[in-house]
């Protein structure tokens, strides 16, 4: 079984600083891993993935994150955030095997951006 | 680009009413996931669905059935509805050959 773990249910940051949020799985299995984000109201939009290969991964909005196997953890960086960054951050695992597996989320990281 | 639609998008339903939620994958996609996401929860995976059939289960009450039509779409039926059900239900939908999967806007449905 998969279970993933966000270790930040709410970080608050001034705008134009830069931002961690953190996420640690845990497999018995090789897994995909993603972020989505969910703004107010709205549903998941994907925001980067990793499927193989470089562990940097770059996404939309300027996010990146980077995949460590020895540490299990997809943390989720941006160097400058906006305003308009405000949303809910979900971790999330899939079994990597073929095709149809279900998503695993994380509780979330409420990312809250001050003027 | 074309995205996974659902309908209705709010739906208010009194206990022990039937509901019916619907779902349009992104065309050429041809598995369907079912989510169901509390206040202040991460979503929940119920029910996915692959070339009609039912690929795998998850946390779905017994009260609760869906199926994957003819042309992919999918939908799930919510009978004996609870207070608890209220909640915004995903569908999501992905390619066989891609693990990446999709999501509409959700429906939110409100049991009073």
């Amino acid at each position: 079984a998969q279970s993933v773990t966000q270790l930040d249910s709410q970080v608050p940051v001034f705008e134009e600083a830069p931002v961690e949020l953190r996420c640690n799985y845990s497999s018995s299995v090789s897994v995909y891993l993603f972020w989505y984000v969910q703004y107010p109201n709205q549903g998941l939009q994907l925001l980067l993935k990793y499927l193989s290969g470089s562990t940097l991964v770059k996404g939309i909005n300027g996010f990146e994150a980077e995949f460590n196997k020895s540490q299990t953890s997809f943390h989720l960086r941006k160097p400058s955030v906006h305003i308009s960054d405000t949303a809910e951050y979900f971790c999330a695992v899939s079994r990597l095997s073929g095709g149809y597996n279900k998503l695993i989320f994380g509780a979330g990281t409420r990312l809250a951006v001050h003027p | 680009a074309a995205g996974v639609i659902q309908s209705p998008r709010h739906l208010i339903k009194e206990k022990r009413e039937t509901a019916t939620l619907k779902c349009y994958p992104i065309p050429r996609h041809d598995t369907v996931y079912w989510y169901q996401q509390g206040p202040g929860q991460d979503p929940q995976f119920l029910i996915s669905f692959y070339e009609k059939m039912q690929s795998d289960k998850g946390s779905i009450p017994d009260r609760f059935s869906a199926q994957q039509f003819s042309d992919y779409h999918s939908e799930l039926n919510m009978s004996s509805l609870e207070l608890g059900d209220s909640a915004l239900y995903f569908c999501a939908s992905s390619s066989r050959r891609q693990e990446t999967q999709y999501f509409g806007p959700g429906t939110r449905l409100l049991v009073l």
